[in-house]
């Protein structure tokens, strides 16, 4: 089953804000990701964290890897209306190769 | 680099066909492929793992005889819905790594939407 616990739900913006969302376990994690899912589209990946501390960037993404394994999260700056869309995180269990498990999703709503 | 395709992105079919869907690696090898399945507004649940030239490893609840997998490449994998009903109705996505190392990163296929009437 699902164990991510993915937050928040969604997210109504207005352009120009910041964006964070966060996912958490109770499990520990060897590799989280972050994926961008347009509809019908299948997930684009937008960072991927192998290390623990681990902080990545990618233009007006950041996305971290918790010192702890069991967590991350994902901010998106000065937002623009081509984010809209739905936000997955998704981690490999350590001792779990390859497998992922997804969280919910994040709907993000930019409004001009 | 790291694109997978997937064939076909939609079909609808009728009670009780089987349907084959085909998820190839277009610019690496893929050892190792996954099958998900997605339901409306809700997230990806994998349904079973395949490796190149081996049986497919399957999630638990996923009936390996109504989803039939088969990686008979290292660019190739079919899924097949066999005797589809309604309740298969979903969106298929697969994924692909080339599965070098322990941190390999999944580069997901477009989707195929099945409608079963």
């Amino acid at each position: 089953g699902q164990q991510l616990n993915q937050s928040p739900q969604s997210m109504f913006i207005q352009e120009g804000e910041d964006v964070s969302m966060n996912c958490t376990s109770s499990s520990i994690f060897n590799t989280w990701l972050w994926y961008k899912q347009d509809p019908g589209e299948g997930p684009v990946l937008l960072i991927a964290l192998y290390k623990a501390g681990e902080l990545t960037s990618n233009g007006r993404l950041t996305a971290q890897f918790g010192i702890t394994r069991k967590d991350s999260f994902l901010n998106i700056s000065a937002s623009i209306p081509s984010d809209v869309g739905i936000y997955f995180c998704a981690g490999q269990l350590q001792g779990s190769w390859g497998k992922l498990q997804f969280g919910a999703g994040t709907q993000v709503v930019v409004t001009p | 680099g790291a694109v997978v395709s997937q064939h076909p992105s939609w079909v609808i079919c009728k009670s009780g066909t089987s349907v084959k869907i085909e998820c190839r690696s277009l610019d690496f090898q893929a050892t190792t492929m996954f099958w998900y399945r997605q339901f409306p507004k809700q997230s990806l649940m994998l349904m079973a793992t395949s490796n190149e030239g081996s049986k497919a490893t399957y999630e638990q609840g996923v009936e390996k005889d109504k989803f039939l997998i088969n990686h008979a490449s290292l660019t190739l994998s079919t899924l097949t819905v066999t005797s589809a009903h309604p309740e298969d109705s979903s969106f298929y996505i697969c994924s692909a790594t080339s599965g070098g190392a322990v941190q390999e990163t999944q580069y997901f296929g477009p989707g195929t939407r099945l409608l079963v009437l």
